[in-house]
Order: structure tokens, then sequence, then C-alpha cells
């Protein structure tokens, strides 16, 4: 069963800190994607990962192919940060199948 | 506004009432997608689009469920005789190829 799992499920942290969200899958994937979703619904496309490393200003997004596992990290993190980050993968095929997102807070 | 367009962004209905949905992707895209989601998880796939033709549909989908995509552009979501969970957030998405997807704002529904 092609599934995906986060952690943690909520994360509060002050302004500056260091974050990481983790996500492992059950089986192959072809790519996955870390995604934002402010409150209201809208959902952002962060990265697109088949393998390594992207960097994107403070983000930064990993995944280790045979360990099933890919990390999203925030440097430097600030209160705009504060959003559900959301893992998703597609299988071999063109549909998504989502994590349960993380509930990230960021106190100034 | 060049994003994916949902209408209408809200909407609250009786049970038993049936329901419609729009979703204008970005242009040229041929690759559009339905999901669902509820309070506190994750969107689900729901039904897929490659130009006009429906190429997967989830079991989520029941009967009273229907996409369509006449002419490979925008597409609708109908849902007849709603049910109280029916109640969700119909996400549309759409893509130009495998490797990147723009999402809507999303459509509340709302069935009481």
């Amino acid at each position: 069963k092609n599934e995906v799992e986060q952690s943690p499920q909520n994360l509060t942290a002050q302004e500056g800190e260091f974050i990481t969200i983790n996500c492992s899958y059950s089986v192959g994937i072809s790519a996955l994607h870390w995604l934002q979703q402010h409150p209201g619904g809208g959902i952002v496309s962060l990265f697109m990962l088949s393998s390594g490393k992207k960097k994107h200003g403070r983000l930064i997004a990993t995944i280790n192919i045979q360990e099933k596992h890919s990390s999203l990290h925030i440097t430097a993190s600030h209160p705009r940060d504060s959003a559900v980050y959301i893992c998703a993968a597609t299988f071999g095929n063109e549909k998504l199948t989502f994590g349960t997102g993380t509930r990230l807070t960021i106190i100034p | 506004d060049t994003g994916v367009s949902q209408d209408p962004r809200h909407k609250i209905t009786k049970r038993g009432q049936n329901v419609t949905f729009r979703c204008d992707p970005i242009s040229e895209h041929n690759r559009l997608y339905w999901y669902r989601q509820t309070l506190g998880q994750g969107p689900e796939f729901l039904t897929y689009f490659q130009n006009e033709a429906q190429l997967e549909k989830s079991r989520l989908l029941s009967d009273r469920f229907s996409a369509e995509r006449p002419k490979g552009s925008f597409s609708t979501l109908e849902i007849q005789r709603t049910e109280q969970g029916d109640s969700a957030m119909y996400l549309c998405a759409s893509s130009p190829r495998v490797d990147t997807i723009y999402f809507g704002e999303g459509s509340w529904l709302t069935v009481v």
C-alpha cells in the first residue's frame, strides 16, 4: 500500500530556530513534493525532489532514496513561516498521495 | 491572475441538494486533478484528467460524484444528493508535466 507519513504532527518553535519536518514513505516513489498550506486552504508547491537536495531561500529539502525518507528544513524561522507543511509523493503514476501535514507555529 | 481558479470558494447546502464546483486551470496545462480534504487530514485523490480524458477515478468517487472536462480546459465536479459526509474542501490542481503542480484555493462545502 502506498503510504506517506509525516512527523511531527504539530511543531511550535521560537523565531530564529532551525526547523526540521520529516517524511517517510512506504515503497519506491517517482517523485516527492513538499507543499505549504496556509489557513483558508490554498496550497503552494515548495519543492519537487527525486534525489539529493534542493534549496530555496531559507528552505532546504533533502531526500534519501535508500532510506525512503525526506526532510524539510527551515533556517532562521520567522512567524510568517507558520503554516501546515505537507509531504506528498507520486508512486509511479500521476496522482499525489499526501501525508497528514505538520502544523508549524513560529512564536515571535 | 493566471493561477488555478476555483468557484465558488464557499458553498453551504442542505442535505440532498446537488452542488457543482468549477475549476479553471492555468492555460495550456493539460493535466487537471481534483482532491478532497477534510479537517486535520491531508488531501485525498479523487480524479485526474489529461486534456478532456478522465484517466483515473478514486474509489472515493461514488456514483453521486461526477467530473467532466469537456473541452480540455475548465473542469466541473458535481455532487448529487449531498450528504453530511461530503462536507470538505475540494481542491483543484493543474500541471503542464509530472514534476510540477499548481493548486487552486479550494472550494469549501458545508452540508447541513
